[in-house]
């Protein structure tokens, strides 16, 4: 029974390339959510989607960084044009039926930005 | 001011302490989590409440709605219970963002 599984686990960008981000739900689970842990930081909310549908991208930049949960595979976070100041962890959560269910979050994407 | 706050910020204990992290949270909420993350990153959901109590093994958990606190405790403490214990919120409906709100984190360390 597998938990959300995010890939990669480690992912390192030169300044002005594109990085892709994959997340996994665990099975069941119709809603995902985006977090960013930025060094020496707390966790930040940044998208939460359910299947084709964004439904809250309060916290994410608004240039650069774009989230789609299509209908079959995972769900993506793309951030275009990567900067120094993107280098964090991103961490992907799924819950079974939205915000007031219980999340499960997975191992996290490092992201280093060279 | 965050609308989560842990204390205490790092907490050193023995091998065998009983141990209490708090929150406080100066916002309406729906339910409250509690989270670890290991040293190597990885995060693991321990509790999600929104009233009263809940205990799994050697952790437990409890809330007060009114008074806008939580509590983490951790009996028989361990070395392996070293890690950073994340209290998060899921802010009431209309209050905010859909996702959880975080506070910064209590650095626990167990020595043995």
């Amino acid at each position: 029974n597998a938990g959300v599984m995010q890939n990669p686990r480690h992912l390192v960008r030169r300044r002005g390339q594109e990085a892709r981000l994959r997340c996994s739900p665990m099975k069941g689970h119709s809603h995902v959510y985006w977090y960013r842990q930025l060094p020496e930081e707390g966790l930040k909310f940044m998208v939460y989607l359910q299947k084709e549908n964004i439904i809250d991208e309060s916290g994410m930049p608004k240039e650069r960084f774009s989230a789609e949960f299509p209908k079959e595979g995972p769900s993506i976070l793309r951030i275009q044009q990567v900067v120094r100041g993107d280098s964090a962890a991103y961490f992907c959560a799924s819950s079974h039926s939205g915000t007031y269910n219980e999340q499960f979050f997975g191992p996290g994407t490092r992201l280093t930005v060279l | 001011k965050n609308e989560v706050e842990q204390s205490p910020q790092n907490l050193t204990a023995q091998e065998g302490e009983f141990i209490t992290i708090n929150c406080s949270y100066s916002v309406g909420i729906s339910a409250l989590h509690w989270l670890q993350q290991h040293p190597g990153g990885g995060i693991v959901s321990l509790f999600m409440l929104s009233s009263g109590k809940k205990k799994h093994g050697r952790l437990i958990a409890t809330i007060n709605i009114q008074e806008k606190h939580s509590s983490l405790h951790i009996t028989a403490s361990h070395p392996r219970d070293s890690a950073v214990y994340i209290c998060a919120v899921i802010v009431a409906s209309g209050g905010g963002a859909d996702g959880l709100t975080f506070g910064k984190g209590t650095h626990l360390i167990i020595q043995p």
